[in-house]
Parts: structure tokens; C-alpha cells; sequence
């Protein structure tokens, strides 16, 4: 059964610390890609990874911070000096042109 | 930015109408998609047309494209129920086909 799954579903925050949102694809996709929905509102590209080992920024990286050490997986961290966390994580990977997405992972920070 | 925007930000109708919305964009791209969302979940692909291409069918599913307005339009024939959904174009970087923007998206309400 291939696609994208993310862990956990829901997470709750306390303020300053940090947490990490799981992403595993079995695509064997190169490319993986992390965004933040705000209610109401469209993606916003935090991260992306092209290739294992690499990475780059997207527009909104700030307080964010990844690692791509196998093919498989992406995971993303929310660090303390994320200021407005609380949103939805939506982690995607591709093949050239069509995005597959997981089925996202809300974070309130309490 | 490269983000695409969506027109109309909210579309009600009744089922068996017509649905369509439109998305601009401001740079030149290679692709652009059609993505829906339902509330609170990922999102799913639903039609790719290439910057050289007018328009594209897929069931249901009209998509237009035109590039020297920087534009697209998704027509959804004879709704349903089930299509209410959020719906967003994606663009991608002329000089980087691995990074997309998205718009901010269609909330499309399909009354029974």
C-alpha cells in the first residue's frame, strides 16, 4: 500500500518546546516538501528536499528546522522560536511534477 | 511571489450546476495543477496542463490555461454533493520544476 503517511494526527505544544512531525513515503520519491496551512488559507512552503542530504528553505523557514538522512523520510521540527505555531502540517513528495500529500498533522500550542 | 490566486474565494451552488474558478499567476511556469482538499485532510491531485497546452479533460473535470493572461480556469460539470471541497491551482518555478506555489483556494459548497 504506497503513499505518505504522517505522525502523529493531532499534537498539543506547551510554549518553548520543540516538537517533530513525522513524514514516510514509500513512493521512492526524491523530492519531499513540507507546508503550513493557516485556516482559511493556502500552503505555504517551509521546507523542501530534492535529493537525500539536502535541503532548502522555503518562504516561511523561520523557527523550522529538517532533516533528510534516508529517502523515505522528512521529518520537520518546530522549534521554540516558531512564534505562531498553531497551524496544520501538510508534508507532500513528488515525482517531477505531481504532489502526493499525507493526510496532515494539526498542532495547537497550549 | 510566484502564488497563484484563486477567484472566487467562496462558490455555492446546487447540485447539477456548474462550478468554475480561476487562478492567476505572475511568473512564467512550466505546469500548472489542480488540487482539492477536503476539510481537514491532505491534499489530492486532480489535473495537470502544460504550459503548452489550452485545455484539458478529465471526467468531469474541464481545465483551461492561458498563458499570456497568466491564468486558468477549472470547470466542474453537473456537481455533486461530494465536490464540496476546497479547490487550489499550483504553479511551479520555470527554473525550478521542484518547487510549487500554491493559490489560497476555491471553498466550493455543492448544495444537495
Amino acid at each position: 500500500d504506497g503513499g505518505i503517511t504522517q505522525s502523529p494526527k493531532y499534537l498539543f505544544r506547551k510554549e518553548g518546546q520543540n516538537v517533530t512531525l513525522s513524514c514516510e513515503q514509500n513512493l521512492n520519491h526524491d523530492a519531499m516538501y513540507w507546508y503550513r496551512q493557516d485556516p482559511g488559507q493556502g500552503l505555504r512552503l517551509i521546507y523542501y528536499s530534492q535529493i537525500v542530504n539536502d535541503f532548502q528553505k522555503g518562504d516561511i523557514a523561520e523557527g523550522y528546522s529538517v532533516s533528510r538522512e534516508k529517502k523515505e523520510s522528512f521529518p520537520l521540527t518546530v522549534t521554540s522560536a516558531q512564534k505562531n505555531p498553531t497551524a496544520f502540517y501538510l508534508c507532500a513528495s513528488s515525482a517531477r511534477h505531481e504532489q502526493f500529500f499525507g493526510p496532515g498533522t494539526r498542532l495547537t500550542v497550549l | 511571489s510566484q502564488q497563484g490566486e484563486e477567484d472566487p474565494q467562496a462558490l455555492s451552488i446546487q447540485e447539477g450546476e456548474n462550478a468554475t474558478m480561476n487562478c492567476s499567476y505572475k511568473t512564467s511556469i512550466n505546469n500548472l495543477q489542480w488540487y482539492r482538499q477536503n476539510s481537514g485532510r491532505g491534499l489530492v491531485h486532480l489535473i495537470l496542463i502544460r504550459s503548452n497546452e489550452r485545455e484539458k479533460h478529465s471526467g468531469r473535470l474541464r481545465v483551461t490555461l492561458d498563458t499570456s493572461k497568466k491564468s486558468s480556469s477549472l470547470l466542474i460539470t453537473a456537481s455533486r454533493a461530494a465536490d464540496t471541497a476546497s479547490y487550489f491551482c499550483a504553479t511551479d518555478a520555470k527554473d525550478n520544476f521542484n518547487k510549487f506555489y500554491f493559490g489560497s483556494g476555491t471553498k466550493l459548497n455543492v448544495k444537495p
